[in-house]
């Protein structure tokens, strides 16, 4: 089954406003990640928070993450025509076994539709 | 700087007919590699990943193999390809498996 689950599965907002999105996940993590994919392209990795942390900035964007809830949201702020995309959420494992596959599991993603 | 290829970007096949999709990456060395499938409108699905040259493990069962014949290739085969292979393939690397992951441009497979 899905570690994370991005709520809510799609958005739509007028251009200027701000977008948030959540993830919920199951298991304890070493770190969260969320990624943004255009349509039909690859992901492109936006941002990380550790278990350790409780919030991260970088540019537009604000990633939170509450360990106790398991819950992280990601918030774009002044949102442009340009963050139309879907968001995913991943999760590290915590019980990371020195495997290559104890890495990221994804959600199904957030579609953000920014409207002009 | 590193970079990731994928080729080809675009692939329609019929049923039964063999697979062939590559992935390179370039400005790094020893990376861990790993295949990714998502069908329309989901999330990504880890199909397989490599640790090394000749290194692979599995997360699936399915009919796709994988194998690295090099340090920065992966490729992804299959023999006999079913029509739920259909969907975007996308190649990863990374330098630490707890880290950022950073993707390829991505296969979209249509198998008729």
């Amino acid at each position: 089954s899905q570690q994370g689950e991005e709520d809510p599965q799609a958005l739509s907002i007028q251009e200027g406003e701000n977008a948030t999105m959540n993830c919920s996940y199951k298991t304890s993590i070493n770190n969260l990640q969320w990624y943004r994919q255009n349509s039909g392209r690859g992901l492109v990795h936006l941002i990380l928070i550790r278990s350790n942390e409780r919030e991260k900035h970088s540019g537009r964007l604000r990633v939170t993450l509450d360990t106790s809830k398991k819950s992280s949201s990601l918030l774009i702020t002044a949102s442009r025509a340009a963050d139309t995309a879907s968001y995913f959420c991943a999760t590290v494992l915590f019980m990371y076994s020195g495997g290559g596959a104890d890495g990221l599991t994804f959600g199904k993603g957030t579609h953000l539709i920014i409207q002009p | 700087s590193q970079t990731i290829h994928q080729w080809p970007a675009t692939l329609v096949q019929p049923v039964g007919s063999p697979l062939s999709l590559e992935c390179t990456v370039e400005g790094t060395s020893n990376p861990n590699l790993y295949w990714y499938r998502q069908a329309a409108g989901r999330g990504l699905q880890l199909l397989f990943y490599s640790v090394g040259i000749g290194q692979i493990s599995s997360e699936v069962p399915q009919n796709l193999s994988a194998s690295r014949p090099q340090d920065r290739q992966f490729i992804l085969s299959s023999k006999k390809l079913l029509l739920s292979d259909s969907g975007f393939y996308l190649c990863a690397w990374t330098s630490t498996p707890l880290g950022t992951q950073y993707f390829g441009p991505g296969t979209r497979l249509t198998v008729l």
